[in-house]
């Protein structure tokens, strides 16, 4: 009965392709977020979607492009991926953007 | 922009002693506090959320205090056990709220030795 749930849980894809991290939130909360903790366990936002509209988004390469088919779900889409791309995944969500955030296990990326 | 910054780095005590991690933040002007638990390999499990007009916040061994003026929040663990053992983060929110996000430290490494 998993609140937020991220698959896959491990993805490992050589350079220069295009892969998708999907999230699902059964918790019934209107603001999703993409976080990245890096190989320094250093955990930093990417983007926030609120009812489907992007909120924000933090001088993240174009290459990542988050697409939120409906309230309960945020994907993460990242075209030509690169060495630097590899790091751990999170995405969590609240019910709105000034009440607690729960996170998902996580996606660790490895690009090779 | 916010800094987050938690002291100290890494912690190793044996079980039972009582426990006080730090945070502090450059920007005052939150919205709320949050302290999580990671433990290796996992995600984050949220522990308390203190919202900015409150002074601390309680669930079972843990006490969060905030001291939002002076960019200060403490986490308090009571009698230790080899089950606390994980990295704690603690994440300020921003007066944007969604729009802000949450912003990171680097967390306390906590090993609680039995």
């Amino acid at each position: 009965d998993t609140a937020v749930s991220q698959t896959p849980k491990y993805l490992v894809t050589q350079m220069g392709n295009d892969k998708s991290i999907k999230c699902e939130q059964n918790l019934g909360h209107d603001t999703m977020y993409w976080y990245k903790q890096d190989s320094k366990k250093f955990l930093k936002i990417m983007f926030s979607y609120n009812n489907k509209e992007l909120i924000i988004n933090e001088t993240v390469p174009n290459r990542f492009s988050p697409k939120s088919p409906d309230k309960a779900h945020l994907n993460l889409h990242i075209n030509s991926l690169e060495l630097g791309d590899s790091a751990v995944y999170f995405c969590a969500s609240s019910p709105t953007g000034y009440t607690e955030a729960f996170f998902g296990q996580g996606t660790r990326l490895t690009v090779v | 922009k916010q800094e987050v910054t938690q002291i100290p780095a890494a912690l190793s005590v044996p079980e039972g002693e009582n426990l006080v991690l730090n945070c502090s933040f450059t920007d005052s002007a939150i919205y709320n506090l949050q302290w999580f638990r990671q433990d290796p390999g996992k995600g984050l499990t949220s522990l308390l959320l203190i919202q900015s007009s409150q002074r601390e916040q309680t669930s079972g061994r843990l006490n969060a205090s905030l001291d939002k003026s002076s960019g200060r929040s403490t986490l308090y663990i009571a009698a230790s056990q080899p089950g606390d053992s994980a990295t704690y983060l603690c994440a300020p929110q921003g007066s944007g709220g969604g729009a802000d996000g949450l912003t990171f430290g680097k967390g306390t490494h906590l090993i609680i030795q039995p």
